[in-house]
């Protein structure tokens, strides 16, 4: 079992549609992060956080820290916010390293 | 402001054949530095890591190896290259371990043939 876990791995949605991505982790953090990777590969952070909830534009993370787990909402989609979409986690751990879920395919379609 | 290069962006080898992929950070200094390969249809895996000139750190054992010769410079290499490394290969740095983001290089798409 992977201890970075995303759901949906594919995903497809209508213009105007709210979006959920969701995040499961299983080992302790120092803080998670959610990246963007568009289809020419660039990965380009989106959020940082350990605790609560950050906002930039249409797009929305939280975390729940007990629960081990997060979100990324797109509000308002529209088909320029298809991507790939990477959840990592900094481990608390000595090594202290990113550990990568496999990533949601977002197709948002006109 | 800091910037990250990476080159070349596209690359076809042989099998069998050398490998060297560079990666330069402008606009920091001591910044600490990492390869990542992304296999097709799989995550992003940690290669290896350099927090100082000469230091390096191993994730996966394999043919590849890397080098930080400069401060803001890593490169990646490979005497001998195999099929199962190709893939998009990602430099990223971050300016200190724990507290802050990855930046990341744009990438080289590597296919051996």
């Amino acid at each position: 079992k992977n201890e970075v876990e995303q759901s949906p791995q594919n995903l497809t949605a209508q213009e105007g549609e709210f979006i959920t991505i969701n995040c499961s982790y299983s080992v302790g953090i120092s803080a998670l992060h959610w990246l963007q990777q568009h289809p020419g590969g660039g990965i380009v952070s989106l959020f940082m956080l350990s605790s609560g909830k950050k906002k930039h534009g249409r797009l929305i993370a939280t975390i729940n820290i007990q629960e081990k787990h997060s979100s990324l909402h797109i509000t308002a989609s529209h088909p320029r916010d298809s991507a790939v979409y990477i959840c990592a986690v900094r481990g608390s751990g000595a090594t202290n390293k990113l550990i990568f879920g496999t990533g949601t395919l977002l197709a948002v379609q006109p | 402001s800091q910037t990250i290069h990476q080159w070349p962006a596209t690359l076809v080898q042989p099998v069998g054949s050398p490998l060297s992929l560079e990666c330069t950070v402008e606009g920091t200094s001591n910044p600490n530095l990492y390869w990542y390969r992304q296999a097709a249809g799989r995550g992003l895996q940690l290669l290896f890591y350099s927090v100082g000139i000469g230091q390096i750190s191993s994730e996966v054992p394999q043919n590849l190896s890397a080098s930080r010769p400069q401060d803001r410079q890593f490169i990646l290499s490979s005497k001998k290259l195999l099929l199962s490394d190709s893939g998009f290969y990602l430099c990223a740095w971050e300016q200190d371990r724990g507290a802050y983001e990855q930046y990341f290089g744009p990438g080289t798409r590597l296919t051996v043939t």
